[in-house]
């Protein structure tokens, strides 16, 4: 089956530790993404990454780290310096930046 | 800066009724617009997307509209049933020069159909 996984479905962490978030797809997509998505706000945009060994920030990177090594596969590391990490956070993919972005079942992160 | 409106936030109807759910956007040089459907704790689907050119896309009983120019898109939904129960998301994906070609979304219409 080809799409978008996403792990674990739930992550609990203590205030102050570092945390990586898995998004793997196998759509052989170029481009990938994260958000995060707050209760009664909408998708906010963390990182992109249109190719391999390439990304930019979205419009709420501050405290988030990413890396793309592989086609495959985009982590998110949500670090000690966010202040506010509990959240949706929802990974996705396209063919290219201009096409439908296809998402991942997402991760709900609890930082207690 | 490209900001996304989805009103109504919450929208309450009984099975087999039509609907209406509407999408605003402040900047009209848009590539194309997106309409997800989320389910309760679920990641996105993709519904229709409309390219800037185009003024509808139809998908069994949905159907989407475009108007660029006054900044608005609305998605109808034809003989509701209780499975169409989702939030309903509206994205605008901005010019490569506005905005870098990303999405923005609107905060979501709340859909619940009633048997």
């Amino acid at each position: 089956d080809g799409g978008i996984t996403q792990s674990p479905k739930y992550l609990f962490r203590k205030e102050g530790q570092n945390v990586t978030l898995s998004c793997e797809q196998n759509l052989n997509h170029d481009a990938m993404y994260w958000y995060r998505q707050d209760p009664g706000q909408g998708l906010r945009l963390i990182y992109y990454s249109q190719i391999v060994n390439d990304f930019q920030k979205g419009d709420i990177a501050e405290g988030y780290s990413v890396s793309r090594e592989k086609k495959e596969s985009f982590p998110l590391t949500v670090t000690s310096a966010q202040k506010n990490p509990t959240a949706f956070y929802l990974c996705a993919s396209s063919i290219d930046r201009d096409s439908s972005q296809y998402f991942g079942p997402g991760t709900r992160l609890t930082v207690t | 800066k490209q900001e996304v409106t989805q009103i109504p936030a919450a929208l309450s109807v009984p099975e087999g009724e039509n609907l209406v759910l509407n999408c605003s956007f402040t900047d009209s040089a848009i590539y194309n617009l997106q309409w997800f459907r989320q389910d309760p704790g679920k990641g996105l689907t993709s519904l229709l997307l409309i390219q800037s050119s185009q003024r509808e896309q139809t998908s069994g009983r949905l159907n989407a509209s475009l108007d660029k120019s006054s900044g608005r898109s609305t998605l109808y939904i034809a003989a509701s049933q209780p499975g169409d129960s989702a939030t309903y998301l509206c994205a605008v994906r901005g010019s490569v020069e506005t905005s870098g070609s990303r999405l923005t979304f609107g905060e979501g219409t709340q859909l619940t159909v009633n048997p």
